[in-house]
């Protein structure tokens, strides 16, 4: 059973609001990931860390979603002007390296 | 970009009976392929993986997969109404470190 800790569970923010969400991985796993997934189960990728550094991330987190994973402290991704688009179960997982991803329960974020 | 499709959309299966979950891939070269469970305001768990050709058994979970015809099916011996949830099968390309999901199988297992 995964140990990957998610908070909050459910996120409502008004269009233009920061919406901001935390992960805390399991211990020991280097490797962390957060995944959007739609009304409709559909994954989408946004970025990936290992050791605290960017490894990989798409465009779309360039340019309104943040994310960092400081040294003993919990991951966070922030999405600086929320849309409606971007409601969605917001999922962090993380992995000890290759082979299986240990998923979260997610933050549902509604942005109204 | 891989492109993995899962069929069907949604099963109703008996209890007791076998559940059947198929998914087809777009790139042989895929290099892992895994099936994950996911419950209703749950995050996805990982079930079973396989990377070479032909069959593994988990269990009451049998994986077969054939390179060949880009194909991957997951069979649930003996369901039970705890299995009903949205399975999705995921394509792991580790040069790449990708994870691409297909959009899922939901599976209502009838008591």
């Amino acid at each position: 059973n995964s140990k990957v800790i998610q908070t909050p569970r459910y996120l409502v923010k008004g269009q233009g609001q920061k919406a901001k969400m935390r992960c805390i991985p399991e211990k020991g796993h280097p490797v962390v990931f957060w995944y959007q997934q739609n009304k409709n189960n559909e994954f989408k990728f946004l970025i990936n860390f290992q050791n605290q550094e960017v490894l990989q991330q798409i465009d779309m987190t360039e340019k309104r979603f943040s994310a960092e994973c400081p040294s003993n402290s919990p991951c966070s991704l922030e999405i600086q002007s929320s849309e409606a688009g971007d409601s969605a179960l917001y999922l962090c997982a993380s992995s000890p390296g290759q082979g299986a991803r240990y998923f979260g329960p997610g933050t549902r974020l509604t942005v109204l | 970009q891989e492109k993995v499709q899962q069929s069907p959309e949604s099963l109703i299966v008996p209890e007791g009976a076998m559940s059947s979950l198929n998914c087809t891939f777009s790139n042989s070269a895929s290099q892992s392929i895994w099936w994950y469970q996911q419950h209703p305001g749950k995050g996805p768990e990982a079930l079973i993986s396989i990377f070479s050709n032909g069959n593994k058994k988990e269990g009451r979970l049998t994986v077969y997969l054939n390179r060949a015809s880009l194909h991957v099916s997951l069979h649930i011996r003996d369901s039970q109404p705890s299995d009903s949830a949205v399975y999705l099968c995921a394509v792991m390309n580790y040069n790449q470190g990708k994870l691409i999901f297909g959009q899922g199988t939901k599976l209502s297992i009838k008591p």
